[in-house]
């Protein structure tokens, strides 16, 4: 069974860092693409990053690029996203999601979400 | 980026009946593959979001057959046979042929 469990969400200041993790199981990790998607409080979706298998390409949205890093630990099927100077604009619930072996690619499970707030 | 739209925003249903939200892209959601990259996502209430459709009209595993996927280029829908209570949530449709990946706004479906 595939499993996705967020964890490092919280309260942060603006300009604030934070990194969340995602662990998954239930299948071969390397092989596959990994992305964070987030939604605001009461809103709709919106995909934030995505890295191939094996620590290969990243890619991000518009909105986060050069805050955000993603990266990955395949040894420990692990996913990342290390969000800094954060603003009030990106409080929102952050699912990781797994893809396919390519990116971009529709995404077949989503982990169960985790909650960044940033606010003073 | 490739803009997607939902209608309606909000869709009363009536257990039984059948409904069919509609997702308009941007630009053409088909690849020189042949494959068209668009895909539909329900999100339940307090729940995440679950894959329904992928490539336009495949059923995720375990979907039940009243869900169906259909359209081509830019005009997407999602029908439902017969609505069931278990059906009502918030559905998306999302663009996977290039990033960013991009969703529709969202179309809220809750029992009448």
């Amino acid at each position: 069974e595939v499993q996705l469990l967020e964890s490092g969400g919280g309260l942060v200041q603006p300009g604030g860092s934070l990194r969340l993790s995602c662990e998954a199981s239930g299948f071969t990790f390397m092989n596959y693409a990994m992305s964070w998607v987030r939604q605001a409080p009461g809103k709709g979706l919106e995909w934030v990053s995505g890295i191939y298998g094996g620590g290969g390409s990243t890619y991000y949205a518009d909105s986060v690029r050069g805050r955000f890093t993603i990266s990955r630990d395949d040894s420990k099927n692990t996913l990342y996203l290390q969000m800094n100077s954060l603003r009030a604009e990106d409080t929102a619930i952050y699912y990781c999601a797994k893809g396919e072996q390519w990116l971009p690619s529709h995404f077949d499970y989503w982990g169960q979400g985790t909650l960044v707030t940033v606010s003073s | 980026d490739i803009v997607m739209t939902q209608s309606p925003l909000s869709l009363p249903v009536t257990p039984g009946e059948p409904a069919s939200i509609s997702c308009r892209s941007s630009q053409s959601l088909l690849h020189s593959n042949k494959y068209t990259y668009l895909n539909w996502y329900v999100q339940k209430p307090g729940q995440s979001p679950q894959l329904l459709i992928y490539l336009a009209s495949n059923r995720a595993s375990g979907v039940p057959d009243r869900f169906t996927g259909s359209g081509s280029g830019t005009d997407f829908a999602l029908k439902i046979s017969r609505v069931e209570a278990e059906d009502v949530g918030v559905y998306y449709c999302m663009q996977s042929l290039q990033t960013p990946l991009t969703f529709g706004g969202g179309t809220k479906v809750e029992i009448e």
